[in-house]
C-alpha cells in the first residue's frame, strides 16, 4: 500500500533526446507527487510537484504527466543536456501529512553528448 | 541563505563503536527529517520531528538508533553497537512544517556512514 515503484533504473539519452522516468503508486490517499534531482555528493533538491486536481505540469522543460485512474505519474525531460545528469527520485504522499513522502528508488540518467 | 547543513560528511568506524550524526536545519524551519540512503537505493525515512517532539519514530530500523532535537533546531542522529548494514548516507531534511503549503522538504548533503 506504502510503495512507490520507480522505472527504469538507469536511463542514457542523448543530447536532446527526451528522458522518461515513470512511476506507479498504491495508495489512493496520496494527493501530493514531488520529483527530486540529486547530483553525486549533494542531498536532493525538489524539482517539481504535481497534485491529482491537474493532468499535467510543466515548468521549462520538465513536465510532470499523472494518470490518476492507473495510479501513476511520470517525469518527461524534454531537449536533455548532459548537465540533466543526475539521480532522479520520485515521492508521493498525503499534501497534509508530508512526514510521509514515500520514496521511489532512484532513476540515474545520463545524458551524452 | 543558509542551507541544512550536516556533519560530519565522512565517517568510518569500526564495527561495534557508538555514532553521533548532526543535522543543522534552516533557521525558522519546524519539521526535521531524517532519511536512510543506501547504494542503489530509494530513501528510507527513519524518523520526524516537530519541534522537539517526534511524533513518529516508524522508521526506526532497531532500537540501536535514536535520535533527538534541542532547542527545536539542531537534532542529533545516534547510532549504538554499529553494524555493517549501517553503512550508508545519511540524510537530514526540513520543512517550514509539515502541512498545508510549506511542505517542501530542502535535504542536506549528507553523513557517508562506513562500518569497517
Amino acid at each position: 500500500q506504502q510503495q512507490v515503484k520507480q522505472s527504469p533504473q538507469s536511463l542514457i539519452v542523448q543530447k536532446g533526446g527526451i528522458s522518461i522516468i515513470n512511476c506507479a503508486y498504491e495508495n489512493t490517499a496520496f494527493d501530493y507527487f514531488p520529483w527530486y534531482q540529486q547530483f553525486p555528493g549533494k542531498g536532493p533538491a525538489l524539482l517539481i510537484a504535481i497534485r491529482p486536481d491537474v493532468s499535467e505540469k510543466k515548468e521549462g522543460r520538465f513536465t510532470i504527466s499523472f494518470n490518476k485512474s492507473a495510479k501513476q505519474f511520470s517525469l518527461h525531460i524534454m531537449d536533455s543536456q548532459p548537465g540533466d545528469s543526475a539521480t532522479y527520485f520520485c515521492a508521493a504522499s498525503t499534501l497534509y501529512n508530508t512526514d510521509k513522502l514515500i520514496f521511489g528508488t532512484g532513476t540515474r540518467l545520463q545524458v551524452f553528448p | 541563505g543558509a542551507g541544512v547543513s550536516q556533519s560530519p560528511s565522512n565517517k568510518v568506524t569500526e564495527k561495534g563503536k557508538d555514532v553521533e550524526l548532526r543535522c543543522d536545519p534552516i533557521s525558522g524551519h519546524t519539521a526535521l527529517y531524517w532519511y536512510r540512503q543506501s547504494l542503489g537505493q530509494g530513501l528510507e525515512f527513519l524518523i520526524y520531528f516537530q519541534g522537539n517532539s517526534a511524533p513518529d519514530k516508524s522508521g526506526l530500523p532497531s532500537d540501536r538508533f535514536s535520535a533527538e532535537r534541542t532547542g527545536g533546531s539542531v537534532s542529533t542522529l545516534t547510532i549504538q553497537r554499529t553494524q555493517q548494514e549501517d553503512s550508508a548516507v545519511y540524510l537530514c531534511a526540513s520543512s517550514l512544517d509539515n502541512s498545508g503549503l510549506s511542505y517542501e522538504q530542502y535535504f542536506g548533503p549528507g553523513t557517508r556512514l562506513t562500518v569497517t
